[in-house]
């Protein structure tokens, strides 16, 4: 079976400061890929990163970075900078070898402080 | 603007009622998925198709199905539809290969059953 954790219901970071959103998966594929998306209040879903299980760098996308960690199964978003405009609901997802079978987490909510 | 088109944006309806939901995927793009994401949940996937053929199914209830047309335009049914149906409903687009691993959302239908 396949499985995304999102420990972290909800939090708060201050704006200007960074801040890191956790991910742990659980899969007995040895391809594989891991996204994190972006929902904001008006409901739309926003990608922000991949990291492919073969990738040996971390993922990065402007102020966002992908801590990938294989031999944990963790794949922790980092946002540095934190814009009051990143305050939303982050997703952390997983897809399977054949393109198929996406699994999200249950998501964070984050709020950016003024 | 992901490029991938849903219709309607809100459907208010009856129980026991049938409803068809409808997505266009971004120009190229052959796979679709749909997912739900019900109140305060994560996205839990429905169903894929590729280029007009199922590729996986989800946690999908058998009152629901879908079917890709050869325009690659996508339809979800739901019927017999309860309470509980109530949700967000995405589509998602994605070519399938390379940089396209990525899925582009839809804006969602948001369904309630009354």
């Amino acid at each position: 079976a396949q499985k995304i954790t999102q420990t972290q219901p909800g939090m708060f970071v201050q704006e200007k400061e960074a801040v890191t959103l956790d991910c742990t998966y659980d899969t007995s594929d040895q391809s594989y890929g891991l996204f994190w998306y972006k929902q904001p209040s008006s409901g739309e879903m926003i990608f922000l990163i991949y990291q492919g299980s073969y990738d040996e760098q971390n993922a990065t996308e402007g102020r966002y970075s992908l801590n990938f960690q294989k031999a944990r199964k963790s794949a922790n978003l980092v946002i540095s900078a934190s814009q009051l405009g990143d305050s939303a609901m982050y997703f952390c997802a997983m897809r399977g070898p054949n393109f198929n079978k996406f699994y999200f987490g249950s998501g964070t909510k984050l709020n950016v402080k003024p | 603007d992901s490029g991938v088109t849903q219709t309607p944006k809100h459907l208010i309806t009856a129980t026991g009622q049938r409803v068809t939901l409808r997505c266009s995927p971004r120009s190229g793009d052959l796979s679709v998925y749909w997912y739900q994401q019900s109140l305060d949940q994560g996205l839990q996937f429905l169903i894929q198709y590729y280029n007009g053929e199922e590729r996986a199914k989800g946690n999908i209830l058998e009152r629901f199905s879908a079917q890709q047309f050869p325009d690659l335009h996508s339809e979800l049914n739901l019927s017999s539809l309860e309470l509980g149906d109530s949700a967000l409903y995405f589509c998602a687009s994605s070519v399938g290969s390379g940089r396209a691993y990525e899925q582009f959302f839809g804006p969602g239908t948001r369904l309630t059953v009354l």
